[in-house]
């Protein structure tokens, strides 16, 4: 089963901005991590956060952490029907170890 | 580079057949790993080679047999598998050593049992 939580589905109307939330368990956890899995297709690294940061932001992307609250969220901006996919978050308990959410899956909507 | 290369890309096996599905990596990195997948769901953790010997093994039926012949290959060797072993085998490479090590997919092999 799954440690960390993520909410299921997420649908967002094209160009609006996209929030997803992650909520994990593991505080030692050094790095977070979100994938995206499009369909038929494996995982592709999106961004990751160091555990001393609170925020990270790539072009579109920006990753909040809040530690205290052990809350993760990626927030894509501006969002096109090339963002629809399932969106993984996964934190790291351990030497070699990911543990993935249930993963978010984003449907964009014209 | 980021890139890890898996074939085959489809793979239909009986389940009396012997196949084998192959992850490759370029990119110097010394721990490797194999994932299942089933639809819609997140990958669990099958497999990990550290400087090819197998470091982690989540309890997998010997029906699964891994091999690291070299730094920069991996396989999934499958026999007598079961009609519920139908998913996508995911690969993943990291740099290794121990510590945050951040983890590159393949794009899969999916496998049917029949």
């Amino acid at each position: 089963g799954e440690d960390v939580e993520q909410s299921l589905f997420l649908s967002v109307r094209e160009g609006d901005s996209s929030v997803i939330n992650c909520t994990y368990t593991d505080s030692s956890s050094t790095y977070l991590y979100w994938y995206k899995q499009e369909p038929g297709a494996g995982l592709q690294l999106l961004t990751y956060i160091f555990s001393n940061m609170d925020m990270k932001q790539d072009q579109r992307l920006t990753v909040l952490l809040n530690k205290k609250d052990k809350h993760l969220s990626l927030r894509i901006a501006d969002t096109q029907t090339g963002d629809s996919a399932i969106y993984f978050c996964a934190e790291t308990p351990g030497d070699y170890k990911l543990s993935f959410g249930a993963g978010t899956t984003v449907t964009v909507r014209a | 580079d980021t890139e890890v290369t898996q074939t085959p890309k489809h793979l239909v096996m009986g389940m009396t057949n012997k196949k084998s599905l192959k992850c490759e990596q370029h990119m110097g990195h010394r721990a490797m790993y194999w994932y299942k997948q089933k639809a819609k769901k997140p990958p669990e953790l099958m497999f990990v080679y550290s400087y090819e010997k197998l470091s982690i093994n989540e309890s997998v039926p010997s029906r699964f047999s891994p091999e690291c012949p070299n730094s920069s290959l991996l396989n999934l060797h499958l026999h007598a598998l079961q009609p519920e072993d139908s998913a996508l085998y995911l690969c993943a490479s990291s740099r290794g050593g121990g510590g945050p090590d951040t983890q590159y997919f393949g794009p899969g092999t999916r496998l049917t049992v029949l």
